[in-house]
């Protein structure tokens, strides 16, 4: 099955730095990945998320970049905010599959 | 607005009890999932359903079972609680068919097993 390994477990930056979080998927039929956000106590909710034929998607701070060949995708969010500070996860899925997860991220922005 | 709930927020059970986890979503999605959610591992996939009365096994099935008898309804068992089990649990659910559907999430059942 699906594996997805995901880097840094932490990241802190400052507020208005970039933050970059690095994911890697082992099936190369995957064509779905998806990142979720999930504040403290709240449940996961989709922010971005980009499908095989493309190789970047953005959408205001936030952009996804996807390296076929390579099997990996990244997070980038720019001028990071206190409000970015949650738990961040990649994911991948191939066909009618269930979304395989990565660990997670947890991002802090300092203020 | 998509709505996805769970029974219990907070479950607290003793070792050896049947505990039933309850889900419930209002939009009609074909596919619902349970996943549990431990720090450090992300979230690992149980089971999932397409389509009433189907279901498929995650990664890590051993100790659950699940029960889908009507589309909007996806239930979580443990037929033998054991303390390793302890953990959150978050429902999801999505549109079936095309492979590029969101999946929603539950609150989450943070369940401790004494």
């Amino acid at each position: 099955g699906e594996n997805v390994e995901q880097h840094p477990s932490t990241l802190s930056v400052q507020e208005g730095d970039s933050a970059v979080i690095k994911c890697t998927y082992s099936d190369s039929a995957s064509n779905y990945f998806p990142w979720y956000k999930q504040e403290l106590g709240k449940r996961p909710q989709l922010i971005i998320d980009i499908r095989s034929n493309v190789g970047e998607k953005k959408d205001q701070r936030i952009a996804v970049t996807l390296n076929k060949t390579a099997k990996h995708f990244s997070l980038h969010i720019t001028e990071t905010q206190p409000e970015d500070s949650a738990v961040y996860f990649c994911a991948a899925r191939e066909g009618r599959r269930a979304l395989t997860f990565g660990s997670g991220t947890r991002l802090q922005v300092q203020p | 607005d998509v709505k996805v709930t769970q029974s219990s927020r907070y479950l607290v059970k003793r070792t050896g009890e049947k505990v039933f986890l309850e889900c419930v979503q209002d939009m009609d999605h074909e596919n619902m999932f349970w996943y549990r959610q431990d720090p450090g591992l992300g979230l690992r996939l149980i089971y999932f359903s397409y389509d009433v009365k189907m279901k498929e096994k995650g990664d890590i099935p051993e100790g659950y079972s699940v029960s889908r008898e009507k589309k909007e309804r996806f239930s979580l068992i443990l037929e033998s609680a054991s303390t390793n089990q302890t953990s959150m649990y978050l429902c999801a659910s999505s549109l079936g068919g095309r492979t590029y559907n969101e999946q929603f999430f539950g609150p989450g059942t943070r369940l401790t097993v004494l």
